[in-house]
């Protein structure tokens, strides 16, 4: 079974700076795919960013990128130039590959509190 | 493009009894996943609707059931509810595809039992 770890509980940064959050996963899958999620006081879980095992180059969206070390297991999150309205809790979440083309199920870690102080 | 929809969006309701949500999958979309967010832990996978048809369940009770309709929308029903079955519960859609896997999810249904 796979098993996704957050081991920052809460993170606080100052507002236009950069933060990083941490997410390590377990699994003897070979291909799967990785995904950051947001979810604001409203709840919505927003995906933020997303990334594919078998692909080399980390993923980035704006001001949103990972660093994905697929021997270490470790997928960060670095937000640049932060601002108020990232203040949320983050979640990592891993699904493995389905050949068949359907969807899996999301393993997801128990998530960071990002809090962004003006 | 609609997105993914919830309702209702707050239920009290006591134990012992049963319970329906619901969720409309965004336009375009076939699959549903149901998820149960406890109090400050991540989602956990309840099942997977697919073609109307169970496609996957994670380690919950068979008082957990659900169905999908033909036009993909889909309910969770929990029977003989219990304390612990208090939490956010999340719908999430997604395009049965070759090459696809992204999960979209609804607002939740925010559900407290007394």
């Amino acid at each position: 079974a796979q098993t996704v770890t957050q081991s920052q509980p809460e993170m606080s940064v100052q507002e236009a700076e950069t933060v990083t959050l941490s997410c390590t996963y377990d699994t003897s899958e070979n291909n799967y795919y990785l995904f950051w999620y947001k979810q604001p006081p409203s709840r919505q879980m927003i995906l933020v960013i997303r990334q594919e095992a078998y692909k080399q180059q980390n993923a980035t969206e704006n001001r949103f990128s990972v660093n994905f070390q697929k021997a270490a297991k470790s997928f960060s999150l670095k937000i640049s130039d932060s601002q108020l309205g990232d203040t949320a809790m983050y979640f990592c979440a891993f699904m493995k590959h389905d050949s068949q083309g359907g969807s899996e199920k999301l393993v997801f870690g128990k998530g960071t509190k990002l809090t962004v102080n003006p | 493009e609609t997105g993914v929809t919830q309702s209702p969006t707050h239920l009290i309701k006591t134990r012992g009894q049963q319970v329906t949500l619901r969720c409309s999958s965004q336009s375009g979309h076939n699959t549903v996943s149901w998820y149960q967010q406890a109090l400050g832990q991540g989602p956990q996978f309840i099942f997977q609707y697919y073609r109307e048809e169970e496609n996957g369940r994670g380690n919950f009770p068979p008082r957990f059931s659900g169905l999908q309709f033909p036009n993909y929308s889909s309910e969770l029903n929990v029977n003989a509810l219990e304390l612990d079955d208090s939490a956010l519960y999340l719908c999430a859609s997604s395009l049965w595809l070759a090459g696809s896997y992204e999960q979209y999810f609804g607002p939740g249904t925010r559900l407290t039992v007394t």
